[in-house]
């Protein structure tokens, strides 16, 4: 059992550059979300989609787009990339929304702009 | 508004207790939950308080006050493995997590 899977696990971008952070989870969960990790600042989330066919803004979705693709699959678009976007990004997954609200983490994906 | 405070580090040496306190404000709460990192790594789920009390589970308990706006990790017979980050995340009636800034525990010798 995977879990979430994330790739690429590592990236080096130019300023300018686009690329998409892919995300597919095996746990048949509803929900799925991004975050970003930037050091002394925890996790913030980017966008989230509470179930397949609905995405919406977290606290910093400028310069991103998102594509809930299927229930398993969640992807995370970098446009235009900029140097504020080096980052450790995660992706995560819940059963739902409700409760608890238990998220499951990838391991992560560390984009460097350069 | 929404805030989140947590201590940014504690240390503590093996065998030792140690509380990480949080205090929060946040619209439509509804629960509180803690999570840990260690370094490279990505968060887990360790437990999750939806009404006032202890939750216990083995060597971790959190606590919440809802009157309070307040919860803490307690951490009990510390070892070497629990060196990690330690994450405070009140959660909303949407579902919603807020992510503190985190707490480093390091645990010494």
């Amino acid at each position: 059992n995977a879990g979430v899977t994330q790739t690429p696990k590592f990236q080096v971008l130019k300023t300018g550059q686009s690329m998409t952070l892919q995300c597919a989870q095996d746990m048949n969960h509803n929900s799925m979300y991004w975050y970003r990790q930037d050091p002394g600042m925890g996790l913030r989330l980017i966008y989230y989609s509470a179930s397949e066919g609905t995405t919406d803004k977290g606290e910093v979705p400028n310069g991103y787009n998102v594509s809930r693709l299927n229930k398993r699959e969640f992807s995370l678009r970098l446009e235009s990339a900029a140097p504020s976007q080096t980052s450790v990004y995660f992706c995560a997954s819940s059963e739902s929304t409700e409760g608890a609200n238990v998220l499951t983490f990838g391991a992560g994906s560390r984009l460097t702009v350069l | 508004g929404q805030s989140l405070e947590q201590p940014s580090e504690v240390t503590a040496v093996e065998g030792a207790i140690v509380q990480i306190n949080c205090t929060y404000q946040t619209s439509g709460f509804y629960g509180l939950s803690w999570y840990q990192q260690h370094d490279g790594g990505a968060p887990t789920f360790l437990s999750y308080n939806a009404l006032d009390g202890l939750e216990e589970t083995g060597r971790f308990s959190s606590f919440l006050s809802r009157s309070d706006s307040y919860g803490y990790l307690l951490l009990q017979e510390l070892q070497m493995k629990d060196s990690a980050s330690y994450f405070c995340a009140p959660t909303d009636s949407w579902g919603k997590l807020q992510f503190g800034a985190g707490t480093q525990v390091v645990v010494t010798p």
